[in-house]
């Protein structure tokens, strides 16, 4: 069975800091690989997706993803983060096939000035 | 295009009542799921709908159902409700099932008192 491990529960970082969220992800084949992000009252937005090939992934508001396929892990990093950012971030895994997405618990991130 | 959309936002609904939710698809998608947001149990998948049939299904009571319209709009239905059914309902759509990337909608908050 697939599952998702976000170690940090919650991360404090200064604003214009460097951020790296963590996920590591237990799946027998090769899996297809989620970031979303959560404002507070908000649905789940889609940060970037990783299916297979070049496995850094860029995603929207300056975000990018690596897929370390020996570490199995797919962490998420931004080089200066904004108040902005300030949200819970969520890692998911799926497959090929009719798999639904397994999520992990989720990283809570505040951003201070 | 238009974003998934989901009706209504906000329910408060006591004990032993039922409650229907409704999701409208982006448009052009054919899947459409529904998850489970709480704080202690995080994201579950409770089923996905194709073609106005149940393709696949968590691990929820009986009392937790759906169905799919022509039109790809989905509703969801919780019967007897309990107090640990409050939650964050998310639907989310995809083109052609849940192999694909899921947009997710901004959810309907449930509060069962």
């Amino acid at each position: 069975a697939q599952s998702v491990t976000q170690p940090d529960i919650h991360i404090t970082v200064s604003e214009g800091a460097s951020l790296e969220l963590r996920c590591n992800y237990s799946y027998g084949a090769t899996p297809y690989l989620f970031w979303y992000v959560q404002s507070p009252g908000q649905g789940l937005q889609l940060l970037l997706k990783y299916f297979s090939g070049d496995t850094l992934v860029q995603g929207i508001k300056g975000f990018e993803a690596e897929f370390k396929r020996s570490q199995s892990s797919f962490n998420l990093r931004k080089p200066s983060v904004h108040w902005s950012d300030a949200a819970e971030y969520f890692c998911a895994v799926g497959a090929q096939g009719n798999t639904p997405l397994v999520f992990g618990k989720g990283t809570r991130l505040s951003v201070i000035a | 295009k238009a974003g998934v959309t989901q009706t209504p936002r906000y329910l408060i609904k006591t004990r032993g009542q039922q409650v229907t939710l409704s999701c409208s698809p982006i448009s052009g998608h054919r899947s459409v799921s529904w998850y489970q947001q709480t704080p202690g149990q995080g994201l579950q998948f409770l089923f996905e709908y194709f073609s106005e049939t149940q393709r696949n299904k968590g691990n929820f009571p009986g009392r937790f159902s759906g169905r799919q319209f022509s039109n790809s709009r989905s509703e969801m239905n919780v019967s007897t409700l309990e107090l640990g059914d409050s939650a964050l309902y998310l639907c989310a759509s995809s083109l052609e099932g849940l192999g694909d990337t899921q947009y997710f909608g901004p959810g309907t908050r449930l509060t069962v008192l």
